[in-house]
């Protein structure tokens, strides 16, 4: 079975600050992660996405992640936080053939507040 | 355009009712998905599927089916709608191996 495990529900930082939200994956095989980002009474946007490679990934608006398999970890970073990245965020992992790999699985979400 | 459509967008059902929630979508993607999503639990996978004529099971699929009658529509049913259905739902579309995936606007649903 696969999950995703998002440890902090909220997070709390100041403007500028720099920025770690993390996420935990349990897949047998390898996968792809994403993250998305969500603003309130919004849908979900995708901020950046993993399928092999380089461990690092570059998102949108700053935004990157590292992949860890040894640590089966894809945790989201940016230097320096603006206000307006007060949302709520999701990290989510498919597998990485079709059929019924095709299981897209999201964790609770981290919901993040700028303080300025 | 890549789109993915959501009807109805606000529903309210009666308990023990039948609720059907439709989602469309034009992106030619063979993988779709219904969601929940309530404070808490993130959003939850309910069912999914890989093409047209499969539908899979999510990790919480009590009191829900789905179908998938073509490679654009993805239905959730409800056969018999109870309380705790409440909450947002959200159908989603992707690509192979969801490099692309875009979600619908949600469906607010109410089961009094």
């Amino acid at each position: 079975a696969q999950s995703v495990t998002q440890p902090d529900a909220r997070v709390t930082v100041s403007e500028g600050a720099s920025l770690q939200l993390r996420c935990k994956y349990s897949y047998s095989g390898t996968p792809y992660l994403f993250w998305y980002v969500q603003y309130p009474r919004q849908g979900l946007q995708l901020l950046l996405k993993y399928y092999s490679g380089d461990p690092v990934v570059q998102g949108v608006n700053g935004f990157e992640a590292e992949f860890s398999k040894s640590n089966s970890s894809f945790h989201l970073r940016k230097a320096s936080v603006h206000w307006s990245d007060s949302a709520v965020y999701f990290c989510a992992l498919s597998g990485n053939s079709g059929g019924s790999n095709a299981k897209l699985t999201f964790g609770k979400g981290t919901k993040l507040s700028v303080k300025s | 355009e890549a789109a993915v459509t959501q009807s109805p967008r606000n529903k309210v059902a009666v308990t023990g009712g039948k609720v059907t929630l439709s989602c469309n979508q034009t992106n030619n993607h063979n993988n779709m998905y219904w969601y929940r999503q309530d404070t808490g639990h993130g959003l939850r996978l309910i069912h999914y599927s890989y093409g047209a004529g499969s539908t899979e099971k999510g990790d919480i699929p009590d009191g829900y089916k789905a179908s998938r009658p073509s490679q654009e529509n993805f239905s959730l049913i409800l056969e018999l709608a109870t309380p705790s259905q409440t909450s947002v739902y959200f159908c989603a579309s992707g690509g192979q191996g969801n490099t692309e995936v875009f979600f619908g606007k949600g469906t607010r649903l109410t089961v009094v």
